[in-house]
């Protein structure tokens, strides 16, 4: 069965300072692998998707993410982090159904905070 | 365009009442999925349907849950008989229908309904 493990649970860094979420899944065919994040109070946001092809991956907000089949992992990245970054990451991975149906499977997440 | 059109955003119920969530996916989006979010943890599937038809219930709990989506109108998930475990917040995400190139996997996801239960 699909999993996704995220080690992480709270991260806290300095404004400016780079930023490296990490992600592990477990899946037994090509993932999907989706990474989205979750201000306090609100709906989730898709930062990035990887579905095939380049395996360095460009977001939103300045965000990148790289698939790393032999270690099953989709770590998220920035370069430099802004205060408005402090919210909640969730990995998630996919299963792919006929017709579009997407069935996702999330982390736990972790929970950002950003120090001045 | 608007997104996905959750209400009520916030729903205090008593032990043993009902709750009713409601969806309405985007704008040309069939496919409806309902996850819900207990506290300081991630998203779990509960349901996923396409119009006046349940595809995959595999995480729906077997009793008092049930979810619908109708020809007409927004997609409902229903509670019976709450109990104080059902506190939790319950997302909505629509997809639209594609195939091939079309299908891009992305969930477009609800601001949530946030359900207390004393």
């Amino acid at each position: 069965a699909q999993s996704v493990t995220q080690p992480d649970i709270h991260i806290t860094v300095s404004e400016g300072a780079s930023l490296e979420l990490r992600c592990n899944y477990s899946y037994g065919a090509t993932p999907y692998l989706f990474w989205y994040v979750q201000s306090p109070g609100q709906g989730l946001q898709l930062l990035l998707k990887y579905f095939s092809g380049d395996t360095l991956v460009q977001g939103i907000k300045g965000f990148e993410a790289e698939f790393k089949r032999s270690q099953s992992s989709f770590n998220l990245r920035k370069p430099s982090v802004h205060w408005s970054d402090a919210a909640e990451y969730f990995c998630a991975v996919g299963t792919m159904f006929s017709g579009g149906y997407n069935k996702l499977i999330f982390g736990a997440g972790t929970r950002l905070a950003v120090h001045p | 365009n608007a997104g996905v059109m959750q209400n009520p955003r916030h729903l205090v119920r008593r032990r043993g009442q009902e709750a009713r969530l409601r969806c309405s996916p985007m704008k040309g989006h069939s496919h409806v999925y309902w996850y819900r979010q207990l506290p300081e943890e991630g998203l779990k599937f509960m349901v996923y349907l396409q119009k006046e038809n349940i595809i995959d219930e595999s995480g729906m709990p077997k009793e008092r849950f049930s979810a619908e989506f109708p020809k007409e109108g927004p997609s409902i998930l229903r509670i019976q008989q709450v109990v104080r475990g059902d506190s939790a917040a319950y997302f909505c995400a629509s997809s639209p229908i594609g195939t091939g190139e079309k299908i891009t996997g992305e969930l477009f996801f609800g601001e949530g309904s946030r359900l207390t239960v004393l």
